[in-house]
């Protein structure tokens, strides 16, 4: 399957400071990609929908101010999780959306970022 | 929205035996449904997926299945061995003339195969 690089894939950061969370599409261009936040034993939940080009569609609930997100070109989103609070503390995992394959497109994940904000 | 109903929370088998997770979903107009395996701190891997014009997809010893009318799909894992150990997410979106929308995830399945 195609390859999605998430980097850091492990942050510890001090209250207050922000955090840059990066996704790559290695070998194919993704025009969307997608942010999921994760806690222990639970379910992805979707935060945001990030689109090349234009601003980031965000989820109820979801501070758009607190999680910034810059998809300046066809293999890179960023996610930047500003002022950060122990609240914060999380899993957080990108996907993109690739349509190389002929029966349609599929969403890959990359491996996913732990934040630990003390 | 979209509500996807993920069952059991926790499936113990035994090596060899075969594995069933279920999975219900909300939005009749849902046409994609893949299924990801997770291992304990990485992303999700999709292992296989389906489209609504078809009811069954095998890929050696993984199987999906997809009841339309009654919005349900499972997976099937057949003679299951020690790294087929995991959790097991199912999900469904819609393919918009866009594209794929963000998935809506099932809450998992813990799947440990017992040597």
């Amino acid at each position: 399957g195609a390859v999605v690089s998430q980097h850091p894939s492990r942050v510890i950061c001090k209250s207050g400071t922000s955090v840059k969370i990066e996704c790559r599409s290695l070998d194919f261009q993704a025009t969307t990609m997608f942010w999921y936040r994760q806690f222990p034993k639970q379910s992805l939940m979707l935060m945001a929908t990030s689109n090349e080009g234009s601003k980031a569609t965000y989820e109820q609930g979801v501070e758009k101010d607190k999680f910034l997100i810059n998809h300046a070109s066809l293999t890179l989103s960023t996610l930047t999780v500003t002022s950060a609070h122990p609240e914060d503390s999380s899993f957080y995992i990108c996907s993109a959306r690739e349509s190389r394959y002929g029966e349609g497109e599929k969403l890959f994940f990359g491996s996913g970022t732990q934040l630990s904000v003390l | 929205g979209e509500n996807v109903e993920q069952h059991p929370s926790t499936l113990s088998v035994q090596e060899g035996d075969s594995a069933v997770i279920k999975c219900t979903y909300s939005d009749s107009a849902s046409n994609y449904f893949p299924w990801y395996k997770q291992e304990l701190g990485k992303g999700p891997q999709l292992i296989i997926d389906i489209r609504s014009n078809v009811g069954e997809k095998k890929d050696q010893r993984i199987a999906v299945t997809l009841n339309k009318t009654a919005k349900h799909f499972s997976l099937h894992i057949t003679e299951t061995q020690p790294e087929d150990s995991a959790v097991y997410f199912c999900a469904a979106s819609l393919h918009s003339g866009g594209g794929a929308d963000g998935l809506t995830f099932g809450k998992g399945t813990h799947l440990i195969i017992q040597p």
